[in-house]
This record gives structure tokens, sequence and C-alpha cells, in this order.
């Protein structure tokens, strides 16, 4: 057990419509990282926060959107869901940004039909 | 290198047979290299962050090396055991802070 919670397991939704993925790092962590697993490809960095503010952006679409929230805790926002956005999505935090290890959760399952 | 490339994308070993691993990253801006094991239906594991060119690190029978200038870091197991099967992903930070992973080498031991 990593000590990152992610919320919910899985979540089956329809195309077109909003979910929001939850994650809570680590006592103590303050840098949260969200990452996207799709069928056949590897972990994609989407985005990072560190202490409420965001600190590194990489694939990630414009219909998705994340925060960090005062308790520390994160949200990631999906939108306009499409087929392909299918995938499993990892949030992990750490204690500092750059160098640190991160700390991975179990990880949401999303499927969109 | 632009990306993160590891090699072989997968093995197969007899059980107590030692092998290793490549991972080929960007050798400008580096600024880490972090190993993680990745088992089926788990989340990935970290291993080492390595920072130092020449680093070594070591965690019982795994070991990893570091050489920054070429841009390549070595993964070891010795004697490989059957739970030793995952996926063994390395992931380059550069400038950005952005850790970009390799698409992983997936290990199967056989006892």
């Amino acid at each position: 057990d990593s000590g990152v919670t992610q919320t919910p397991k899985h979540l089956i939704t329809a195309t077109g419509q909003r979910v929001t993925l939850r994650c809570s790092p680590r006592s103590g962590d303050l840098s949260v990282y969200w990452y996207q697993q799709s069928l056949d490809q590897g972990l994609q960095f989407l985005i990072q926060y560190y202490n409420g503010e965001e600190r590194a952006k990489g694939n990630i679409l414009e219909r998705f959107s994340a925060q960090q929230f005062p308790d520390l805790h994160s949200e990631l926002n999906l939108s306009s869901l499409e087929l392909g956005d299918s995938a499993l999505y990892f949030c992990a935090s750490s204690a500092n940004p750059s160098t640190d290890t991160q700390y991975f959760g179990p990880g949401t399952r999303l499927t969109v039909l | 290198i632009l990306n993160v490339e590891q090699s072989p994308q997968s093995l197969h070993v007899q059980e107590g047979d030692s092998t290793n691993f490549t991972c080929s990253f960007p050798s400008s801006n580096f600024y880490a290299l972090h190993w993680y094991r990745w088992e089926t239906a788990k989340s990935p594991e970290a291993l080492f962050v390595m920072t130092l060119n020449g680093d070594e690190k070591k965690k019982g029978r795994i070991s990893a090396t570091l050489n920054t200038k070429e841009g390549y870091s070595y993964l070891y197991i010795k004697g490989s055991q059957p739970e030793d099967s995952a996926t063994y992903l390395c992931a380059h930070l550069g400038g950005a802070n952005n850790l970009f992973f390799g698409t992983g080498t997936r290990l199967t031991v056989i006892p």
C-alpha cells in the first residue's frame, strides 16, 4: 500500500459525459501527478500540482482539467468524453517535485461506452 | 535519443538466471532517472531514483547503474525468482518537471 488513494476504482460512462476522478496523496506529500495509461501505450504524464499550484503540464487534452485543493487532494476532470478516453488513470504523489520518488495510487479504470 | 527507450520489450529467463535490461534517454537536460516495478493488476512501485552520473543503487537482488553523459541506465536482477516477473519501467526527468516513461521491459521468470 503506497498511501495514495484514488476513487472511484472503476467508472463506466457514456460518450459526451463528464467525470471527476479523485486522488488523496500520501500524508505530507505536496506534489500530485496524474498519468493516463491507454491500451498498448505506456504511462503518459498529464499534469503535476505542487502545494495547490500547477507546476508542469504534459499531454493533457483541453477537455481535461485538474486542480489541487488546500487539503492537498486533487481532482482530474474529464469532459466531453470520447471512446478513446477509456484508460487507467493513475495519480502519484511525492514529497517534493522533480527528483523525489513518486508513489502511485491504485488507479481508476475509466470505460467510455 | 529524443524519447525514453527500453530494451528488450520482453524477456523470459529461467529461475536462478541473472538478467539485465537497458533504458536510454536524452542525455541533455538531465535531472533524474526513475526505475519502477509494475506487476499486473497493481500500480507501479518505485525502485530507484538516480541523479548522479556513475550512480549505482541496490535493493536486494536488484541494482541499477546510471550514465548521464551517454544517456543510459542498466537494471540488473541477480538470481531471478518467479516473483520478479513484472514490467520494469524507467522514466526520465528532463526540463519542465515532466517525467517521461519508457514502455517498459516485461520480464517473465520461468520456474
